[in-house]
Order: C-alpha cells, then structure tokens, then sequence
C-alpha cells in the first residue's frame, strides 16, 4: 500500500512563529502536492512539485513556501504563522499523469 | 477558469436505496476521473476511477461517465450509514500534468 505520512495529526502554533509541516511518501511518487481544506471552501492547491527541487505555486500560495530536497519528502513553510492560517494541511502524493492521487491522514494547525 | 461542480447536499438517503452522486467538469481534455470519500475529520480516500466511457463497477460502487456530455456519477447501491460521508469528484485539467481539480464535494446522508 502507498503511504503517505504526515509528521504530526494537531498541532497548535503561536502567531509570528515558523511553522514547518512535514511530509514523507514510501511509493517513489514523483508528484507531491500540499492542500488546506477549510469548511465550504473545499481543497486548495498550495504549492506541488513534480521532481526533486521542483516546485510550483497552486492557487493559494502567498505565506507559505515549500521545500523538496528528497524525492520522498516534501515541505511546506509557514514563514510567520498567522490565525487566518488555521486550517486542515493536507499532503498528497502521485504517478506523473492519469493516476489519482494518496493523500496523508491530515495536521490539523491551529494559530493562536 | 477550469471547473468541476458537484451539487453539496446534503443528499440524504434511507439505508439500503441507491445513492446518486453527480459531477460536472468544463475542460474537454480531462481523461481520468476519479471519486475520493472523506469522513469527518479524516483525510480524503480513493474510491473510485473511470477512464472510458460507460460504467465501471467495484462492490457496490459504479462510476459512469459520460464524455460527451462532461458527466460523471457515482452509484452506491445498497447503501449503508457507514457510506454517510463527503464524496469529492476530481480531474486532471488537459495537458495533464498530475494535478487534480476537485469539486466541492456532495455530502451523503443514509439513515437507518
């Protein structure tokens, strides 16, 4: 089975502070993607990246960046935590094309 | 703007009736299809995908797509309250670079 695992399932961050959500697939997927998920707004690609060092801004990139040294491992950075970052990161890996994807079990991030 | 709408519900159905989910999408060139289940809280899961036209069956899952008209379903036959969840429709926009664009979702409700 294709795993797919999120470092931390809650986590609650001070505003100001530098938040680094990590990300690790076991399937030597070249595709990651980086999602938050708030109620009634749905998924919202943050940044992906196709290869190694590679990396693409999604729809809602601005306060975040990512980070992909490792074909494996993928990073998102909030640079300076802010409460409107409170939400549901998902990670999500994939096959280059035509290939659904496999998302981790979630960090719930709550800004205070 | 490429787009695929999914009507959010809740659709409520009695157990054991055939639950219909229904899915629009705007980009002619998408390929692949694909139906994920999130319960509350959880991360989505991959339940479902179609490529060709016409039906394609699992258990009591049937996906349809029909490419002509840009629709895609899913049928839950013999539904059951542990089917009660959000069911989110997804597709690679044309030129298909991996990433997948995800409708809303339609909340599906099976009382007992």
């Amino acid at each position: 089975d294709v795993k797919v695992t999120q470092s931390s399932r809650y986590l609650v961050k001070r505003t100001g502070e530098k938040v680094f959500l990590e990300c690790v697939q076991d399937m030597d997927h070249e595709n990651m993607f980086w999602y938050r998920q708030d109620p009634g707004l749905g998924l919202r690609l943050i940044y992906f990246s196709y290869d190694v060092k590679m990396k693409e801004k999604g729809d809602i990139p601005e306060g975040y960046s990512v980070s992909r040294e490792k074909k494996e491992r993928f990073s998102l950075i909030l640079e300076s935590a802010s409460t409107n970052q409170t939400s549901m990161y998902l990670c999500a890996s994939s096959q280059p094309r035509g290939y659904g994807y496999t998302f981790g079990s979630g960090t719930r991030l709550t800004v205070v | 703007q490429k787009e695929v709408e999914q009507n959010s519900g809740p659709l409520s159905v009695p157990e054991g009736a055939i639950a219909s989910l229904n899915c629009t999408y705007s980009d002619r060139g998408s390929q692949s299809f694909f139906w994920y289940r999130q319960y509350s809280g959880k991360s989505p899961e991959l339940i479902m995908s179609i490529y060709s036209n016409g039906d394609k069956e699992d258990g009591r899952f049937t996906a349809q797509l029909n490419k002509a008209s840009q629709y895609v379903s899913l049928l839950i036959r013999d539904s059951q309250p542990s089917d009660s969840a959000t069911y989110l429709c997804a597709a690679p926009p044309s030129g298909n670079t991996g990433k997948l664009i995800f409708g809303q979702g339609t909340t599906l409700q099976v009382k007992p």
